[in-house]
C-alpha cells in the first residue's frame, strides 16, 4: 500500500483565498484524522472522522475550517478565507480500530501551508 | 488546567546508549497513551501504546512505563541507534467536556551522538 497521501506537499497562497486540502487514507481504513502542527501549539487533532461520518469537530479552529469525506477513499479540509496565522502543516492520518482513538494511526507527510 | 507535557525538550545520547523520554499528565481519567516519533519533515510515526490497566508494555528495543501514582509515562529506548534521533510525542486519550480527545504533548527533541 502507498499509505496515507497528501496533496498538495507544499501551498503558498496569499490572505483571504481559499485553500484546500487534499487526503486519501489507506484502503481499508475506517477512521481518517485531520492534525495540525505549528512551532508554537504543537500537534493538534481538528477533525476526525469514522466511516465517512464527522464524529468531534470540536478542534476546528473556525468556522473558516471545514472537513468532508465523501467517501472512505478521500477527504478535504478547507479553509475559507485563509489567514497568515492559518500557516502550518496539516496532516492527514487513518487507521482501523474498533475503538476510534485508540491503536495506530498512520500519518501522512502532510502539507506545508504558507499563508503570506 | 489540564494538560500532557514533557519534563526535557531535548536530549542527548550516545550511540548505544539506553535513553529515556519523559512524559507527564495531569489527568486521573486518562486510560490510554501512545508514544510517537517524528522524522525531520515527516508525519510522526506511532511507537507503541499502553492501556491504563498495564504498567509496562515492550516493544522491539522500546519499553513504555506507566506510573498512575504519579501520572508519569516514559519511553526507554535501548541500544539507541542514529536513526532514533527524532522528536518523540506522547498522546493521551481523555475525555473532554463530554468528548473522547486525543491530545498530545509539545515533543521531545532526541539527538544521537556518534
Amino acid at each position: 500500500d502507498a499509505g496515507v497521501i497528501q496533496s498538495p506537499r507544499h501551498e503558498v497562497t496569499e490572505m483571504g483565498q481559499e485553500v484546500t486540502l487534499r487526503c486519501k487514507p489507506i484502503s481499508g481504513h475506517n477512521s481518517l484524522f485531520w492534525y495540525r502542527q505549528t512551532m508554537m501549539r504543537g500537534l493538534e487533532l481538528l477533525i476526525y472522522f469514522n466511516n465517512n461520518v464527522p464524529i468531534d469537530d470540536s478542534g476546528m479552529p473556525e468556522d473558516r475550517f471545514s472537513a468532508k469525506m465523501p467517501n472512505a477513499s478521500f477527504s478535504t479540509l478547507k479553509i475559507q478565507p485563509s489567514e497568515p496565522r492559518d500557516s502550518a502543516v496539516y496532516f492527514c492520518a487513518s487507521s482501523f480500530d474498533p475503538d476510534i482513538l485508540r491503536g495506530e494511526q498512520y500519518f501522512g507527510p502532510g502539507t506545508r501551508l504558507t499563508v503570506t | 488546567g489540564e494538560s500532557v507535557g514533557l519534563h526535557l525538550p531535548t536530549l542527548s545520547v550516545q550511540e548505544g546508549d539506553n535513553s529515556i523520554i519523559n512524559c507527564a499528565y495531569s489527568n486521573s481519567a486518562s486510560d490510554y497513551f501512545i508514544w510517537y516519533k517524528q522524522e525531520s519533515g515527516k508525519g510522526p510515526q506511532f511507537i507503541i501504546d499502553i492501556r491504563s490497566n498495564m504498567d509496562k508494555r515492550q516493544g522491539q528495543r522500546v519499553t513504555v512505563l506507566l506510573n498512575k501514582t504519579v501520572k508519569h509515562l516514559s519511553l526507554q529506548i535501548a541500544a539507541t541507534q542514529p536513526g532514533d534521533s527524532a522528536v518523540y510525542f506522547c498522546a493521551e486519550k481523555r475525555r473532554i467536556q463530554g468528548a473522547q480527545k486525543l491530545v498530545f504533548g509539545q515533543g521531545t527533541r532526541l539527538t544521537i551522538n556518534p
